[in-house]
């Protein structure tokens, strides 16, 4: 299953709503995970089930979608939300990510 | 709290064996609530998931990545409660970082990783 992850990069400004978005090639139902991951650190889990936030996870970040269609939302951009993000598929063998999208400081 | 702690050398020359050891804490190896998974990232590939391993039905599993499974494998130990990762005849396109990580089953998502193991295969 390929998942298309869009935009590869953006910028914006604290304060900002930011949505990434991620298509997979066929349904995947709600297997779908998001990852934060920062220069030299391991990725690390956002929402899993497609909408459901981890514990410890700030409430600006939201998920959502089913199928096909999934998307990540930052309500309000954090200086500590400059990062990168991953979306991962484990519907199917074998599990794939996006290619992930770059949010830079405007 | 789940932890996993990776090690392992760094450079390994073309064509030889890369063995990676993932130790886990606050967890087991043979839990059969989670799978227990290999990760690299390289800027050619992105991240890419290798394989994994998990106990049930009485047994142990192993799936591999299209990519890699005819020259990975992926081994539980009980006994040392970890998990390791061997990918034979590496070149210099299995350049990259490598992660372990634990998935949960149910929503299976991975919530804890090691933190990354560079590797360089170069003679």
């Amino acid at each position: 299953i390929q998942m298309t992850q869009s935009p590869s990069s953006l910028s914006a400004s604290v304060g900002d709503r930011v949505t990434i978005t991620c298509r997979a090639s066929q349904s995947i139902s709600t297997y779908l995970s998001w990852y934060q991951q920062k220069p030299g650190k391991a990725p690390k889990l956002l929402i899993y089930a497609a909408s459901s936030l981890r514990s410890g996870v700030t409430s600006t970040f939201s998920g959502s979608g089913s199928g096909t269609d999934f998307a990540l939302t930052i309500s309000s951009l954090q200086p500590d939300d400059f990062a990168t993000y991953y979306c991962l598929q484990t519907n199917d063998l074998p599990w794939t990510f996006g290619q992930g999208t770059k949010v830079e400081m405007k | 709290q789940v932890q996993l702690q990776q090690s392992g050398p760094g450079l390994v020359e073309p064509s030889q064996t890369l063995s990676l050891t993932c130790a886990i804490s606050g967890d087991r190896v043979s839990s059969i609530s989670a799978a227990w998974n290999w990760v690299r990232q390289s800027p050619s590939r992105g991240l890419e998931w290798l394989g994994r391993t998990y106990f049930a039905s009485s047994k142990w599993h192993s799936h591999y990545a299209v990519s890699v499974e005819s020259r990975i494998t992926i081994i539980p130990d009980t006994s040392k409660n970890q998990f390791s990762l061997h990918l034979n005849s590496v070149t210099p396109e299995d350049t990259a970082v490598y992660f372990c990580a634990r998935l949960q089953w149910g929503s299976k998502y991975l919530d804890f990783w090691g933190h990354g193991t560079s590797i360089t295969v170069s003679s």
